[in-house]
């Protein structure tokens, strides 16, 4: 089964709309992450968040506004859809006290921007 | 800030050579993680290697890596190269030692074993 859950696989928007993509994670861990992979820059940091809080945030844009509603879920919150945020976005965990604080990668949810 | 240098984007080998992708890194930290992730076509990005202690090497499915704090180095190194490593490789640093710390990315080398 699963561990880090992403849904959905893929998702195609228009420009301006706003769209959800969502996370959970199975794996016990308390900090969990955003990435975002594009064509034009590699894994990128996003957000973490450590115990339902946010730890960092290197998105300038307040148009991505990460939700976290457990603690095992953080969703991604995308506003006013631009064609520059195709991207795939990787979700994250791992685990903050007691581990080796290597993080765990979900599958993506791959956005295409029209 | 922290950063990553991956000075190959893409290493063309032919199976059963060796490989080595390079990896420097810049931290204010003293003591950085630094790891390795793999990440095949269409999948996401799979944690192949990790070390936070200077000058001991770590191992894991024929790859290992050193950590050397004096040259801020961390390079991929595997005896012989398989079809199956073909991949895009990442070396990531990890300057917080707090377990919600980021993971700062190269800009990954894509290895590409042919027969």
């Amino acid at each position: 089964d699963p561990k880090i859950i992403q849904k959905p696989k893929y998702l195609v928007a228009v420009t301006g709309s706003e769209k959800i993509l969502i996370c959970e994670q199975y794996l016990g861990h308390n900090a969990m992450y955003w990435y975002r992979q594009s064509a034009k820059k590699p894994l990128e940091f996003m957000f973490s968040y450590s115990y339902q809080k946010l730890m960092d945030n290197q998105t300038a844009s307040s148009r991505f506004q990460p939700q976290s509603s457990k603690k095992n879920h953080l969703d991604l919150q995308i506003t006013a859809l631009k064609p520059d945020d195709s991207a795939t976005y990787f979700c994250a965990s791992s685990q903050e006290t007691g581990g080796t604080y290597e993080q765990y990668f979900g599958p993506g949810t791959r956005l295409t921007v029209l | 800030g922290d950063s990553v240098t991956q000075t190959e984007g893409l290493v063309t080998l032919t199976e059963g050579l060796p490989v080595m992708l390079n990896c420097t890194y810049q931290t204010i930290y003293s003591n950085p993680f630094l790891f390795w992730y793999v990440q095949h076509l269409n999948e996401s990005p799979r944690l192949l290697l990790k070390s936070f202690t200077d000058n001991k090497r770590t191992e894991h499915q024929g790859f290992h890596a050193t950590l050397h704090k004096s040259s801020s180095s961390f390079h991929l190194q595997k005896s012989s190269a398989q079809l199956s490593d073909s991949a895009l490789y990442y070396c990531a640093l990890s300057g917080n030692q707090g377990g919600s710390a980021k993971l700062i990315f190269g800009e990954g080398t894509k290895l590409t074993v042919s027969s």
